[in-house]
Parts: structure tokens; C-alpha cells; sequence
């Protein structure tokens, strides 16, 4: 069964810790992406990359960076913490040119 | 710019009543049309999607949806829900990059509650 899988369900961290946020595909798809949750606001675009060491800013990505080192890896980074980060974060991935997204189940992030 | 408004934040309904979730969205060029469905402690999956040809598109489970051009609108219907439906809604645009990727640009969210 193909997945996304996401290395944490729920996360708590403190005010100023640097998180990493992880997320693994086995459908060596080219394209992942990193949204975050909120009531009333639906996904929001942060990051995504569509290659290897590529990335692209999404919507809202001031705060987060990103790393793919490898194809099957793309890793959200919090540089700082802070409370107004706290929200469910989901990761994707797709093939290149597919509309088709596959999506993680998500890891809940409280900034306390 | 793209945007997706979903009209209603929550739809309650009682088992086997029909089901309308409503969507508007905003785009000046050709847009690629979805309904992503979110399960309690789960990710999203994908329900339906309208790219080209007939403008009613189904899902296996009974939802359809049909592609407005003129109005702008992708509703979600379906004629009975059953308790298992209750999840949040997501509808969502899309168009296509030069770069071989297509962003996802999703509405709020309806979160659908079923009744005995």
C-alpha cells in the first residue's frame, strides 16, 4: 500500500526550539508539499519542491524552510518556534504534472 | 489570483436526507476542479475531480459534483448520506505550472455532521 507517511502524530515543543517536521513518500513521486491546517482556514501552502534539492515558497512561508536531500524526504523546519505555530501540518506528494495528491495523516503541532 | 470559497463553515443533516455543499471559486484562466474528503485523525483523500469533458463528475461512494463554468461554481450532492459521512469538505483549484507541478489551492472547509 503506497503512503506518505508523517514522523510524528502529535508534537508538543517549546516557545524558541528549533522542530523538525518529517515526511517520507514510497511512490517516487517528483513533487511534495508542506500545508498547514487551521480552523476556518483550511490547508494553506507553505513550501514545495518539485526536485531534489529544489524548492519553491508557497503562501504563507515566512517562519519555515524546507529540506530535500532526497527524493523520498522532505523535511518542514521551524528556525524558531513560536505559539502562533501551532496548527495540524500536513505533508503531500504527487507525480510531476498530476493532479492526483497523496497526502500524510498529519502531524499536530502545540507551541506551549 | 485563485481563490476557493466554500459557503457554509458546518451542514447539519439527518441519515438518508440529500446533501448539498456548496463551492465558488475564482480564476480568470482554465482551472482544474476537486473535493478532497478529511476523516476524523486522518489526512485527506481525494473524492472527485472535474479537468476536462463532462461537467457532472461521481465518486465511487455516491457524491457528484458538476462543474458551473458560468456561475463559477463545483457543488457537492448527494442524493442520501449515511452516518459514515460525516468528515470536513475540501474543495480546491488548480492550475497547471510550466515548472511540472500543480498547486492546490483549497477553500476553508465544510464540515458535513450526519444524524441518526
Amino acid at each position: 500500500d503506497v503512503k506518505v507517511t508523517q514522523s510524528s502524530r502529535y508534537l508538543v515543543k517549546r516557545t524558541g526550539e528549533k522542530v523538525f517536521l518529517e515526511c517520507v513518500q514510497d511512490m517516487d513521486h517528483e513533487n511534495m508539499f508542506w500545508y498547514r491546517q487551521d480552523p476556518g482556514l483550511g490547508l494553506r501552502l507553505i513550501y514545495f519542491s518539485y526536485d531534489v534539492k529544489m524548492k519553491e515558497k508557497g503562501d504563507i512561508p515566512e517562519g519555515y524552510s524546507v529540506s530535500r536531500e532526497k527524493k523520498e524526504r522532505f523535511s518542514l523546519i521551524l528556525e524558531s518556534a513560536s505559539t502562533n505555530q501551532t496548527s495540524m501540518y500536513l505533508c503531500a506528494s504527487s507525480f510531476r504534472d498530476s493532479y492526483g495528491y497523496t497526502f500524510g495523516s498529519g502531524t499536530r503541532l502545540t507551541v506551549v | 489570483a485563485q481563490s476557493v470559497t466554500q459557503l457554509d463553515s458546518q451542514v447539519p443533516v439527518f441519515e438518508e436526507a440529500p446533501v448539498e455543499l456548496r463551492c465558488n471559486y475564482s480564476s480568470s484562466v482554465s482551472v482544474y476542479l476537486f473535493w478532497y474528503v478529511q476523516y476524523p485523525n486522518q489526512g485527506l483523500q481525494l473524492l472527485l475531480k472535474y479537468l476536462s469533458g463532462s461537467t457532472l463528475v461521481e465518486s465511487i461512494n455516491g457524491f457528484e459534483a458538476e462543474f458551473n463554468k458560468s456561475q463559477t461554481s463545483f457543488h457537492l450532492r448527494k442524493p442520501s448520506v449515511h452516518i459514515s459521512d460525516t468528515a470536513e469538505y475540501f474543495c480546491a483549484v488548480s492550475r497547471s505550472h510550466s515548472g511540472g507541478y500543480n498547486k492546490l489551492i483549497f477553500g476553508a472547509g465544510t464540515r458535513l455532521a450526519v444524524h441518526p
